[in-house]
């Protein structure tokens, strides 16, 4: 059974205070590790998705690398406005293609 | 930039009513999904359909749920029978398939069950 966990559950950081978002998982053949930001009554709204160790992609202040067990969402210099709670989800290899998801970790910027 | 819409933003019932949740999918998206999140609990796969047929389906996604796609735009998710642990938000998901993975999620529905 796919299973993914993030950690920590939730996290306060001082604007500008970069940190690491962590998600371990395990996969029956990855095809592909998606990071999600999550708003509070909303839907998930897509970041990145990663295909192989190794990769990374960034986008603004946020930066998402790959291994084999494990992805890191990197946030640089957060101000208030990057306050969610982001996602990690991964699809398997084959025929079917739903996503599993973890958690989630709430992140909280103070100004 | 095209979105995945849902209506109603907030559905109340009473145990043992039928509700019917709608999806309006991206236009050119081939892959159709309904999720639920109950709250604070971590998103959960219900159903996948595809072609017109359910590709793929989970442990909750009993007889009581049904999905179709009654006129080629909307997808539409029925629960027959509701039930006080219905109680959820739930997500309708699009993905085109081929050039990309990425499955973009409707801003949801809650469903109250009293």
């Amino acid at each position: 059974e796919d299973q993914v966990t993030q950690s920590p559950e939730a996290l306060r950081l001082q604007e500008g205070e970069s940190s690491s978002l962590n998600c371990s998982y395990t996969v029956s053949g990855l095809r592909g590790l998606f990071w999600y930001r999550q708003d509070p009554g909303k839907g998930p709204e897509f970041l990145f998705t990663l295909y192989s160790a190794g990769e990374e992609k960034e986008k603004e202040r946020l930066k998402a690398t790959l291994t084999k067990k494990e992805s890191f969402l990197h946030i640089t210099a957060p101000k208030p406005e990057d306050s969610a709670t982001y996602l990690c989800a991964v699809q398997a290899s084959g025929a079917n293609s739903k996503l599993t998801f973890g958690k989630g970790i709430t992140l909280s910027v103070r100004p | 930039e095209p979105e995945v819409t849902q209506t109603p933003s907030h559905q109340v019932t009473q145990m043992g009513q039928e509700v019917i949740l709608r999806c309006v999918p991206i236009s050119n998206h081939l892959y159709f999904y309904w999720y639920r999140q109950i709250l604070g609990q971590k998103v959960e796969f219900l159903v996948s359909f595809y072609n017109n047929e359910i590709s793929e389906k989970s442990e909750i996604f009993d007889d009581q749920f049904s999905v179709e796609r009654p006129d080629g735009s909307n997808f539409t998710l029925k629960i027959r029978s509701t039930k006080l642990e219905d109680s959820a938000m739930y997500f309708c998901a699009t993905q085109e398939w081929g050039s990309t993975d990425t499955q973009y999620f409707g801003p949801g529905t809650r469903l109250t069950v009293l």
